[in-house]
């Protein structure tokens, strides 16, 4: 059983669609990542979200973190096939030596 | 500055056969780890270390072993390969006052 759950697991739009994905857990976490994978390449870090009911943005995506640090949501507006990729959520785990643990990931394709 | 660095990228190996998966970083970051990359699952803890000389279990540590004798290296060992540790291999690096994990380009293992 995953702490971090991630939903949905595939997501196929057509370029200039909207979506988004969820990160629920029943852990309250003290921040919340947000990492992008490309094929055949390591995750990179996109956004850390630390305060209950934080709002961030970077150009079309959006990021909240839930009022009771539970749970996170990504928006992107106008998906670009630029945006194709895997999405990972990922918070600490205090019950790992503080390393983090990841959500299933969202894997986004979007058609021109 | 080359981050984290994994050798090697592919491997084939045939169970019951041993090898060790090298990472370094050259961050000089206190914290390492180990993760295991399969469809669906997103990434799961093997080992992890908080510094040299210290190392604990993940959520997945049977059949691997790691050693931390300096800040720079975290070697990964599976003992006996199995098909099921057939798996694309992450390490991951972050300093002790950061969230922000910096991840390797993995290795891409499989056991016939």
């Amino acid at each position: 059983t995953q702490l971090l759950e991630q939903s949905p697991q595939f997501l196929s739009i057509q370029e200039g669609e909207n979506l988004t994905v969820y990160c629920n857990s029943s852990s309250v976490f003290s921040s919340l990542q947000w990492y992008r994978q490309e094929p055949g390449e390591g995750p990179v870090l996109l956004v850390t979200v630390v305060t209950g009911g934080e709002v961030k943005k970077l150009k079309r995506l959006t990021f909240q973190f839930g009022d009771a640090r539970k749970d996170s949501s990504l928006h992107i507006t106008a998906a670009q096939p630029g945006d194709t990729g895997l999405y990972l959520c990922a918070g600490l785990a205090l019950n790992a030596g503080n390393m983090l643990t990841f959500g299933g990931g969202t894997r986004l394709m979007v058609k021109p | 500055n080359a981050g984290v660095t994994q050798t090697p990228k592919f491997q084939v190996l045939k169970t019951g056969q041993s090898m060790t998966l090298q990472c370094a970083q050259d961050m000089n970051h206190e914290y390492m780890s180990w993760y295991r990359q399969d469809p669906g699952m997103g990434l799961r803890l093997i080992h992890y270390s908080v510094g040299a000389g210290i190392t604990d279990q993940g959520e997945v540590p049977n059949g691997y072993n790691v050693s931390r004798s300096t800040t720079e290296d975290f070697p990964l060992r599976l003992l006996s390969a199995a098909p099921s540790q057939t798996s694309v291999y992450f390490c991951a690096s972050r300093d002790r006052g950061s969230t922000e994990a910096f991840f390797g380009q993995g290795t891409r293992l499989t056991v016939v």
